[in-house]
């Protein structure tokens, strides 16, 4: 297993256009997170999936934001509509839990989006 | 709500040094976690440590060592004879217990320290 992976690495897109990202956790992995983080601030929680499930999303996940984890397996990030704030670092995370046995959480290396 | 605190943006050491960085934490909680992160350069974010609030016991790993102190809310993070290849960002983070309990990673984060250690 190669951790989680997250494509592209590297995202430029001109303000007003759509950008999806992926995430593919470690595949025994049942949770899925999406975090953001902002240039010299540290990750700030988007939402996140158990299964297919999203089961939590914070008030940063405007409704130009939508995640997805069709089969419980990989997720997509789609923005629409790009602000120049949206620039930032997408953090995917997965884990593990049962409830009688939770993993800790593994991140990918993000995906870096520049919006100009 | 809870809020995590980093007060030191970048400390700078010399090999060989030992160095802390600081934590302090807010919650309304009396349960909850806490965690330690490291950001290398490439990006991802590596797991150090996690410890919720019912056990204060300090805890050392090799050449590091964790410090929990209600008292204070503070959970600070100490490199022994620190490396180059501990330069990094370092993140603190808390979860309240109604994710933590279920085995969520909804985490709040501190705004990180950049420690860079020199040859």
């Amino acid at each position: 297993d190669t951790g989680v992976s997250q494509n592209p690495r590297h995202k430029i897109t001109k303000r007003g256009q759509n950008v999806t990202f992926r995430c593919d956790p470690i595949s025994e992995h049942n949770r899925l997170y999406w975090y953001r983080q902002t240039l010299g601030q540290g990750p700030e929680f988007l939402t996140y999936f158990q299964n297919e499930a999203q089961l939590e999303k914070s008030r940063l996940l405007s409704d130009r934001f939508s995640a997805e984890r069709p089969k419980g397996s990989f997720s997509t990030l789609e923005i629409q509509r790009t602000e120049q704030g949206d620039s930032a670092m997408y953090l995917c995370a997965s884990s593990f839990t049962t409830g009688l046995r939770n993993t800790e959480a593994f991140f990918g290396q993000g995906t870096r989006l520049t919006v100009v | 709500a809870q809020k995590v605190t980093q007060a030191q943006t970048e400390i700078s050491v010399v090999e060989k040094e030992d160095v802390t960085l600081d934590c302090v934490y807010e919650t309304r909680d009396t349960t909850y976690y806490l965690f330690w992160y490291k950001q290398p350069p490439s990006g991802e974010l590596v797991f150090l440590i996690r410890r919720n609030s019912f056990d204060e016991q300090n805890e050392i790993s090799g050449r590091y060592s964790w410090n929990f102190q209600k008292s204070t809310s503070s959970f600070n993070f100490t490199i022994t004879a620190s490396q180059v290849v501990d330069s990094a960002v370092y993140f603190c983070a808390l979860s309240e217990s109604q994710y933590s309990g279920a085995g969520s990673y909804q985490l709040t984060f501190g705004k990180g320290t950049k420690l860079s250690v020199i040859p």
